[in-house]
């Protein structure tokens, strides 16, 4: 167990949805990364936040967005979905700000996306 | 931005013998450098990094070499074993974000 949990576990919805993906970070870590993983696909990273600031933003597409909230957790919103969006999202959190050391990511058990 | 390439995309090796995956960095500036081992329907987990001041970092049959001025990394793993079949990613970083390779399928056979 890596002390980051996500919920849900597992989501089906519809083309055209909107669906919002929770990750709680391990206790005292500040930084939450969000990364999509696509079948055979690695992992793209879509964006970090430290203490509820955007820090970077990678291949995040227009129709997702972020927030990480005061007591840490964060969300990643996905709308307007379509068929591409299926993925496995993985949340992981850090000790580290990043800015000038980043250290271990501990992961998620990801969510499931499955867009129908 | 941080453009990471891996070679291998599959490697298979026979119990016992070595095994060895490759990553090139696009961004000089880089200077944080994992490599995450993600088995069967879990989570990515680190196996071992490096930082841009050192060379070579070994952790029991692990090994991680880097080449800042070619701009790339090597992990090494010696006898090899069936539960060291899995994906590895190597990874990049600089400032804030990571960025991660497209992963190796190793297969380990006994």
């Amino acid at each position: 167990d890596s002390g980051v949990t996500q919920t849900p576990k597992h989501l089906i919805t519809a083309t055209g949805q909107r669906v919002t993906l929770r990750c709680s970070p391990r206790s005292g870590d500040l930084s939450v990364y969000w990364y999509q993983q696509s079948l055979d696909q690695g992992l793209q990273f879509l964006i970090h936040y430290y203490n509820g600031e955007e820090r970077a933003k990678g291949n995040i597409l227009e129709r997702f967005s972020a927030q990480q909230f005061p007591d840490l957790h964060s969300e990643l919103n996905l709308s307007s979905l379509e068929l591409g969006d299926s993925a496995l999202y993985f949340c992981a959190s850090s000790i580290l700000a990043g800015a000038t050391n980043t250290g271990e990511l501990f992961f998620g058990e990801g969510s499931r996306l499955t867009v129908l | 931005g941080e453009n990471v390439e891996q070679h291998p995309s599959t490697l298979s090796v026979q119990e016992g013998d070595s095994a060895v995956i490759k990553c090139t960095y696009s961004d000089s500036a880089s200077n944080y450098f994992p490599w995450y081992k993600q088995e069967l329907g879990k989570r990515p987990q680190l196996i071992i990094d490096i930082r841009s001041n050192v060379g070579e970092k070994k952790d029991q049959r692990i090994a991680v070499t880097l080449n800042k001025t070619a701009k790339h990394f090597s992990l090494h793993i010696t006898e090899t074993q069936p539960e060291d079949s899995a994906v590895y990613f190597c990874a990049a970083s600089r400032r804030n974000k990571l960025v991660f390779g497209a992963g190796t399928i190793l297969r380990v056979k006994s």
